[in-house]
């Protein structure tokens, strides 16, 4: 089954913790993405990247770090200078250089402060 | 004044019901133009996904696009319970960049 997994489903941050969410697609995408999504709130971009090695920040990049060393993964680190965390946050991708590509959606993973 | 608004309901329809969602937008440079359906703790799902102006249907699903107004609606037929979700428009001004402007989502309920 070709999709993108998101893990854990549940994630809990002491304070001053970095926390690392996972991201993988069998897709053989070339873009993806991590929004954050708040109640009331549209989806908001954290950082996007087209090819391996390199990423771009989104609207609010501050406090998180990616990394993009392999093709099918985007795993996103919540850093402790990120001071509200707390949300759902969703991995994305989709195919580029192919005409128009709509984004796709992992589950996502809910993070909360112990 | 946000890229995307979109009514957050919730809104409550009986079963086989038909529904109309809708958004607006201020961008008059979109082109594409997205609907996805998100259940309770779970990501958001394509339903359809149309360019420029005009009609498309899919199923139950018709996904309408007026660029004269920036005014994009849903309608979904015969409801279902299954139907009970969030609905959330998203567009976008090329197929090449990623920047993609989302709705905050409207909640429906199809009541059996």
């Amino acid at each position: 089954d070709g999709g993108i997994t998101q893990s854990p489903k549940y994630l809990f941050r002491k304070e001053g913790q970095n926390v690392t969410l996972s991201c993988e697609q069998n897709l053989n995408h070339d873009a993806m993405y991590w929004y954050r999504q708040d109640p009331g709130q549209g989806l908001r971009l954290i950082y996007y990247s087209q090819i391996v090695n390199d990423f771009q920040k989104g609207d609010i990049a501050e406090g998180y770090s990616v990394s993009r060393e392999k093709k099918e993964s985007f795993p996103l680190t919540v850093t402790s200078a990120q001071k509200n965390p707390t949300a759902f946050y969703l991995c994305a991708s989709r195919a580029i250089g192919q005409g128009d590509q709509p984004q796709h959606f992992g589950d996502g993973t809910r993070l909360s402060i112990l | 004044q946000k890229e995307v608004e979109q009514d957050p309901g919730p809104l409550s329809v009986p079963e086989g019901a038909i529904v109309s969602l809708n958004c607006t937008y201020s961008n008059s440079a979109f082109q594409y133009f997205m609907w996805y359906r998100q259940y309770s703790r779970k990501g958001p799902e394509l339903l359809m996904y149309t360019y420029s102006s005009g009609n498309k249907e899919d199923g139950r699903f018709t996904a309408q696009v007026d660029k004269s107004s920036k005014y994009i609606s849903l309608f979904i037929r015969d409801s279902q319970p299954s139907d009970s979700a969030t609905y959330l428009c998203a567009m976008s001004p090329t197929n090449t960049g990623n920047q993609f402007y989302f709705g905050t989502g409207t909640s429906l309920t199809v009541i059996p």
